[in-house]
């Protein structure tokens, strides 16, 4: 049962590319959704919730398409640091949250 | 400093014996969790709390069991029952009623041997 699919990656980019990660769910009543950032061997950590409207933080815009339940995220002039795992999460209801296995980036000089 | 901790990082033991994973959080939050996370694979809910005393199994409860005694504390028990215990525990909590951003400790790293 796959209820957040990711891309499998891993994506390689150069400084400064625009990379474009997407997520879909299955469950339609779902409410919330995030991205979190996880580096290697550590925990995730909340990059941005993502809104009906769409939203922007800095160089990171995330979007949601409702009726395809499909979640994007674009990080604009990557930077070495950017370089990542990136989840993709969806509440599940009764509180809990569902998460992607999550997409690693590497950005290379 | 707000904020949830995990103990201890890395934790060896042997086939047979119990082990508990310590996770404390300072941040007033009702809802605790813990997660298990393989490689290239993603977070796998085993429990869930969201009040003292009361908790809830996730997708994979077995042979794990936990206590929430106090709303600071939410240790997990990884019994000799279950089968494959080598992995990554994360630990998280949210408010709640306030929201679904859950916020993790560090975690720790479990290893059979």
């Amino acid at each position: 049962r796959k209820e957040v699919e990711q891309d499998p990656g891993p994506f390689n980019v150069p400084e400064g590319a625009t990379v474009a990660f997407n997520c879909t769910y299955s469950n339609s009543a779902s409410q919330s959704f995030f991205w979190y950032r996880q580096d290697c061997r550590k925990e995730p950590k909340l990059l941005m919730s993502v809104y009906s409207s769409g939203n922007e933080d800095g160089r990171f815009t995330a979007q949601l398409n409702r009726a395809s339940q499909y979640i994007s995220l674009l990080i604009r002039d990557s930077k070495l640091s950017d370089s990542a795992t990136y989840l993709c999460v969806v509440n599940g209801g009764y509180s809990t949250l569902t998460f992607g296995k999550g997409t690693m980036l590497l950005v290379s000089p | 400093d707000g904020g949830i901790t995990q103990s201890p990082k890395y934790l060896f033991r042997k086939e047979g014996q119990n082990v508990t994973l310590s996770c404390e959080q300072n941040l007033n939050h009702d809802a605790m969790y813990w997660y298990r996370q393989d490689p290239g694979q993603g977070l796998r809910l085993i429990y869930y709390s969201q009040i003292v005393n009361d908790f809830q199994k996730g997708d994979i409860a077995e042979g794990y069991s936990v206590s929430r005694e106090k709303k600071e504390s939410f240790p997990l028990t990884v019994t000799s029952a279950q089968k494959n215990p080598t992995a990554f525990y994360l630990c998280a909590s949210k408010e709640d009623p306030g929201g679904d951003t859950q916020y993790f400790g560090p975690g720790t790293r479990l290893t059979v041997l």
